[in-house]
C-alpha cells in the first residue's frame, strides 16, 4: 500500500518557468490538500479538494492551480515561478470521516533560482 | 482566523526525562487536535488524535490531551529514547477538513 506519492522528489528551475507537482493516493480518499512549509513557519495550506473536479483556495493560493480530473490525483502547477515560491511542497489525503488523520507524501523539495 | 502556537520551538534533554510539548489555538471550534511527528527530509506522520468531545489520546509512551475552554493541547513523551528526536506539530482540523498548523518543535534526546 502505497498511500500518497508525491512526483517528482527535488526540481530546480529558473524564474518564470513552469511546472507542475503530481499527487497520487491509492486509499480512495475524498480529501485532498496541497500544503507548502518554510522554516519556522509550519505548513500552510496552498489549495484543496472535497472530492473528483472541485477544487478551493486555502490560506496562500497566489501563483498557484490545481486539477482534480481524476479522485486518485491531485496536480499542484506553478505558472511562472518565483523565488518566492522556493520551499518544501507537500501533498495529504483524508477520508470523508473528519476523525481519521490525514495522510501525507514525502514532499517536493523545490527551488526557483 | 485560527492561529496554532507551539512553545518551545527547540528542546534538548537527556535521554529517559519525560517531557511536555505545548500547543495552543485561538479559535476553539475544532473538530479536533492532531499531533504529527516529522524525521528531517520526510513527510508527517500522524501520532494521536484527540476528538473535540474527548479530553485524551495514549498511544504506548506518548500522552496527548486537549482542553478546548482554554484553547491548549499537550503531548506528554514518558522515557523519552534517542529515537524521539524528530520535529512535533500539532494541527486543529476546521471546516472542508482544514488542518492548520503550529510551527513545531524540533526536540533533540541526547543519549
Amino acid at each position: 500500500n502505497a498511500g500518497v506519492t508525491q512526483t517528482p522528489k527535488f526540481r530546480v528551475l529558473k524564474t518564470g518557468q513552469s511546472m507542475t507537482l503530481l499527487c497520487a493516493q491509492d486509499m480512495n480518499h475524498e480529501y485532498m490538500y496541497w500544503y507548502r512549509q518554510d522554516p519556522g513557519m509550519g505548513l500552510r495550506l496552498i489549495h484543496y479538494s472535497v472530492g473528483e473536479g472541485t477544487t478551493a483556495k486555502g490560506e496562500v493560493p497566489d501563483g498557484y492551480n490545481v486539477s482534480r480530473l481524476k479522485k486518485q490525483n491531485f496536480l499542484l502547477g506553478l505558472e511562472s515561478a518565483a523565488p518566492s515560491q522556493t520551499s518544501v511542497y507537500f501533498c495529504a489525503s483524508a477520508d470523508w470521516d473528519r476523525n481519521q488523520p490525514q495522510h501525507f507524501g514525502d514532499g517536493t523539495r523545490l527551488s526557483i533560482l | 482566523k485560527q492561529e496554532v502556537t507551539q512553545i518551545p520551538a527547540a528542546l534538548s534533554v537527556p535521554e529517559g526525562e519525560n517531557l511536555v510539548l505545548n500547543c495552543s489555538f485561538t479559535d476553539s471550534a475544532i473538530y479536533n487536535l492532531q499531533w504529527f511527528r516529522q524525521d528531517p527530509g520526510k513527510g508527517l506522520t500522524s501520532l494521536l488524535l484527540i476528538q473535540s468531545s474527548q479530553r485524551e489520546q495514549t498511544s504506548g509512551r506518548l500522552n496527548a490531551s486537549l482542553d478546548k475552554s482554554s484553547g491548549r493541547s499537550t503531548l506528554y513523551i514518558a522515557a523519552s529514547q534517542p529515537g524521539d528526536s524528530a520535529t512535533y506539530l500539532c494541527a486543529g482540523l476546521q471546516g472542508a477538513q482544514k488542518l492548520v498548523f503550529g510551527q513545531g518543535t524540533r526536540l533533540t534526546i541526547n543519549p
